[in-house]
């Protein structure tokens, strides 16, 4: 059963430019969620998606926002990056709540310069 | 709001030796328990969970309680192997309210094994 699946592995990108990351969640799960890991704030929720809907999101700048289609695969977008945008951003599935647990993928290293 | 507490570490520890991370949360609600783990350049791995008062989580020789009473879930085993050198985290969720569908993180204990 193949996992979750995140492209690309590694980014470098410039300040001000904008970038797409994706995510395929397992076969058959239906939420996705997206977390940003830095040394300074650990591990902190971005948002979450059900069938195409966000259900939440959390506390970032309007920079960051996602989409889920109805194959379950997702993005996220970041535009007018910053320095401190430079992180491991790590897409997550699950069957339908998080009490199910959440299957990670292995992230992307975003590096801002 | 949700809040995860553990030991920041780090924990270093020889081969066989008995490993306790500690784990405290505030929540509303009744929420679910996790324990992930993270090795050098990957992504977390799910290590074990528990979803109500008094279970206790399992796998690969860990172990974890939901104590509710005292809003624990200490990670331990019985004998650290090199193997499991990583950053483990403790985290919680919660299907209700503001806290849907998310996890909520401790900060992270990286643990070394020495051999």
């Amino acid at each position: 059963k193949a996992g979750v699946t995140q492209t690309p592995r590694y980014l470098i990108k410039t300040r001000g430019q904008q970038v797409t990351l994706s995510c395929s969640p397992i076969s058959g799960h239906r939420s996705v969620s997206w977390y940003q890991q830095t040394p300074g704030q650990g591990l902190q929720f971005l948002f979450e998606y059900f069938s195409e809907t966000q259900r939440n999101k959390g506390n970032f700048p309007g920079r960051f926002s996602g989409r889920q289609f109805s194959n379950s695969r997702s993005e996220m977008n970041v535009s007018t990056l910053e320095l401190g945008d430079s992180a491991l951003y790590l897409c997550a599935s699950s069957l339908v709540l998080a009490g199910y647990g959440y299957t990670f993928g292995s992230g992307t290293r975003l590096t801002v310069v | 709001g949700d809040s995860v507490t553990q030991m920041e570490g780090p924990v270093t520890l020889s081969e066989e030796a008995f490993l306790t991370i500690n784990c405290t949360y505030t929540a509303t609600g009744y929420p679910s328990l996790f324990w992930y783990v993270q090795y050098p350049g990957e992504g977390l791995q799910l290590l074990l969970k528990a979803t109500k008062a008094d279970d206790k989580g399992s796998n690969k020789g860990f172990e974890a309680t939901y104590r509710k009473e005292t809003t624990s879930f200490h990670l331990e085993k019985g004998s650290v192997q090199v193997s499991d050198s990583a950053v483990y985290f403790c985290a919680l969720s919660e299907d209700s309210g503001g806290s849907n569908y998310k996890l909520t993180f401790g900060k992270g204990t990286l643990l070394t094994v020495n051999p």
